[in-house]
């Protein structure tokens, strides 16, 4: 089973500073994704990234997949309240267990205004 | 309609009661999945349901009983649970259980308090 590490666990910060979460394997990732879950709301996919060197933008959020596809992060520029909440990264198990999504234990994220 | 919806949004029952939660989506997605989620941490696959049979079980305790009636519609019928099952229940779809990416969509969730 592919196992992910995402760090940091906790990261408390004002609004305007930027922040970087990670998600490392010891396994190649097919595909990763990153979710977004509100307090009380289900997680919300943010993005899929697929090719190792990939980056891609969604608005203030960058999101890289390492050359190698063992790791992928996360970067929020100028933060704001909006973004708090919990980060997730998720993987397709694959082989027999194809259709399961490995989960990263999360990154909770507060804002503060 | 890119949705998934769940409902009741809140529930409260006993140990002895039955309930059931329902879930919805019309995105034509032929993969629908519960999983439970306890505060702060990640969401815990419970079921797997492809092209509406079952396609995994997560060795989840029988007092959790999942029915998926058509391609649209996925229950998950409670009975005798115990206070630890007190959690949110996520639902969530994706067009098919056999693809590289696997892209979920969930739902928001039904809070379940266990007394």
């Amino acid at each position: 089973t592919q196992l992910l590490e995402q760090s940091p666990q906790f990261l408390s910060i004002q609004e305007g500073e930027n922040l970087t979460v990670y998600c490392n394997s010891s396994s190649v990732f097919s595909s990763l994704q990153w979710y977004r879950q509100e307090p009380g709301e289900g997680p919300v996919l943010l993005v899929t990234v697929v090719t190792g060197g990939e980056v891609k933008k969604l608005k203030r959020l960058t999101f890289q997949f390492g050359d190698a596809r063992k790791d992928s992060s996360l970067h929020i520029t100028a933060a704001q309240p909006g973004d708090t909440g919990l980060y997730l990264c998720a993987s397709n198990a694959g082989g027999t267990s194809y259709g399961k999504l490995t989960f990263g234990q999360g990154t909770i994220l507060t804002v503060h205004p | 309609d890119t949705e998934v919806t769940q409902t009741p949004k809140h529930l409260v029952m006993g140990m002895t009661n039955k309930k059931s939660l329902k879930c919805e989506q019309h995105m034509g997605h032929r993969a629908m999945y519960w999983y439970k989620q306890k505060a702060k941490k990640p969401p815990e696959l419970m079921f797997v349901y492809s092209y509406e049979k079952l396609s995994i079980n997560e060795s989840v305790p029988s007092r959790f009983s999942p029915e998926c009636p058509n391609s649209s519609l996925l229950n998950l019928h409670l009975h005798a649970l115990q206070p630890e099952d007190s959690a949110l229940y996520l639902c969530a779809s994706s067009q098919v259980l056999w693809t590289g990416y696997n892209e979920q969509f969930f739902g928001p969730g039904t809070r379940l308090t266990v007394l």
